[in-house]
């Protein structure tokens, strides 16, 4: 079945310094695959998606190429700030269907950021 | 945009109790909501997908009796863990689809998600 690998937290880095999260994945067709953000006491957001590969999904100075090579996605941003401080969560959506005969989508752990001053 | 409200936020509760968890679409009506879980490093989950108005559907190995879900009205759908014991103990999180939009163009709306802690 599908899968999504992404780096266990948490995550520490200076105010801006470099980011990377990891993402790889598994899938047996062609999935999306997205990156959302849940910031302290909010909802999961989407962040950003690419649906093919060497698609680039960016949104708020973070960017993550889809590698269909290399199977991964992995985040990026240049410049981190204390407000980006969040847990990341890697996704995918392949055509199969949940139970409930919506989309199924399949979740990394989350990856826990946190920017220090 | 579409906001998903889910309480409590935190819950601590005794073996043998019942929770039950809130999820509430703020601005849009939600005919479709999930409920997902996730145990301390794994993954988020799929439980059942809930339908305002009828029963929900439940994802391989989750045991309906234990989690009951009540999707009475468009805006409102509740996850009652009954005869919680420590391994029940996990976030929840639901998510609503608003007006049957594709996940992959637009994504789903998830809630805060709940914190149970069975003692």
């Amino acid at each position: 079945g599908d899968s999504v690998t992404q780096m266990e937290g948490p995550v520490t880095l200076s105010e801006e310094a470099f980011l990377t999260i990891n993402c790889t994945y598994t899938a047996t067709g062609y999935p999306s695959l997205f990156w959302y953000v849940q910031y302290p006491g909010e909802g999961l957001q989407l962040l950003l998606k690419a649906t093919k590969a060497d698609d680039k999904g960016s949104n708020k100075g973070f960017e993550a190429t889809y590698r269909k090579e290399t199977t991964s996605f992995h985040l990026e941003k240049g410049s981190v700030q204390v407000s980006d401080s969040a847990v990341y969560f890697c996704a995918l959506s392949d055509r199969g269907l949940n139970s409930g005969g919506y989309q199924k989508v399949t979740f990394g752990i989350g990856t826990k950021l946190q920017v220090i001053p | 945009g579409a906001v998903v409200s889910q309480h409590p936020s935190w819950v601590i509760c005794k073996s043998g109790t019942s929770v039950k968890i809130e999820c509430r679409s703020l601005d849009f009506q939600a005919t479709t909501m999930f409920w997902y879980r996730q145990f301390p490093k794994q993954s988020l989950m799929l439980m059942a997908t809930s339908n305002e108005g009828s029963k929900a559907t439940y994802e391989q190995g989750v045991e309906k009796d234990k989690f009951l879900i009540n999707h009475a009205s468009l805006t409102l759908s509740t996850l009652t863990v009954t005869s919680a014991h420590p391994e029940d103990s996990s976030f929840y999180i639901c998510s609503a689809n608003p007006g049957h939009r594709g996940f992959v163009l637009y994504g789903y709306t998830f809630g805060s998600g709940t914190r149970l802690t069975v003692v």
